[in-house]
């Protein structure tokens, strides 16, 4: 059964801080991995998606990298802004819908 | 292109009554499902659909019901609720089971069973 693990759990960071998120994986038998971001009361966004023969994506000042044989991936936020601070989900995709991580909460202090 | 829809946005049930939370895409996905998410616990599935007429269960399927007679529609029936399934429910949807699908989630419905 997959399991998805994001470290740490909560980070609190000050503005303009480069800043890596952390997501590994147990069966690295997957199609995707996606990371998402979900403000409080609100649904989930898609930020990046990587295929699984891909080794990253990027987006503006997101960039996501996916090791899949260790069954690793990162989300690496530059400067960050107050505007980050939201909670970031990783998820993978096997032969089922998608599998989540608990999330990481990111708290960007002005 | 409105997305994914979901209503009601809140909803307090007592325990033992039933309901019907709605789920829309206008994205002709063919791939749809159904997670809960609870504090501590990150969002599961319940169940899923990969086409009109097929369903399939998820990870936590007890006490919930789905039909998938429309592309666009996928609502999710609560038989008799329990304050166990008190929790916020998304609805998502994309249009393949491949690579390069990126999942489209709903608003989410706050359900409050008393």
């Amino acid at each position: 059964k997959q399991e998805v693990t994001q470290i740490p759990a909560a980070l609190s960071v000050p503005e303009g801080e480069n800043l890596v998120l952390n997501c590994s994986f147990t069966d690295s038998a997957i199609y995707n991995l996606q990371w998402f971001r979900q403000d409080p009361g609100k649904g989930l966004t898609s930020l990046l998606l990587i295929q699984s023969s891909q080794r990253e994506q990027t987006s503006g000042r997101l960039n996501a990298s996916l090791d899949k044989s260790s069954g690793r991936s990162t989300l690496y936020i530059a400067a960050s802004q107050p505007g980050d601070s939201a909670t970031y989900l990783c998820a993978v995709k096997g032969n089922t819908p998608l599998v989540f991580g608990k999330g990481t909460r990111l708290s960007v202090i002005a | 292109n409105a997305g994914v829809t979901q209503t009601p946005k809140f909803q307090v049930l007592k325990t033992g009554q039933s309901m019907t939370l709605q789920c829309a895409q206008d994205m002709n996905h063919e791939y749809m499902s159904w997670y809960r998410q609870d504090p501590g616990m990150g969002l599961r599935l319940i169940h899923y659909s990969v086409g009109a007429g097929i369903t399939d269960q998820g990870e936590v399927p007890n006490g919930y019901n789905v039909s998938r007679s429309t592309t666009e529609d996928f609502p999710l029936r609560l038989l008799s609720a329990a304050p166990s399934q008190t929790s916020v429910y998304f609805c998502a949807s994309s249009s393949a089971g491949g690579g390069t699908d990126t999942q489209y989630f709903g608003p989410g419905t706050r359900l409050t069973v008393l």
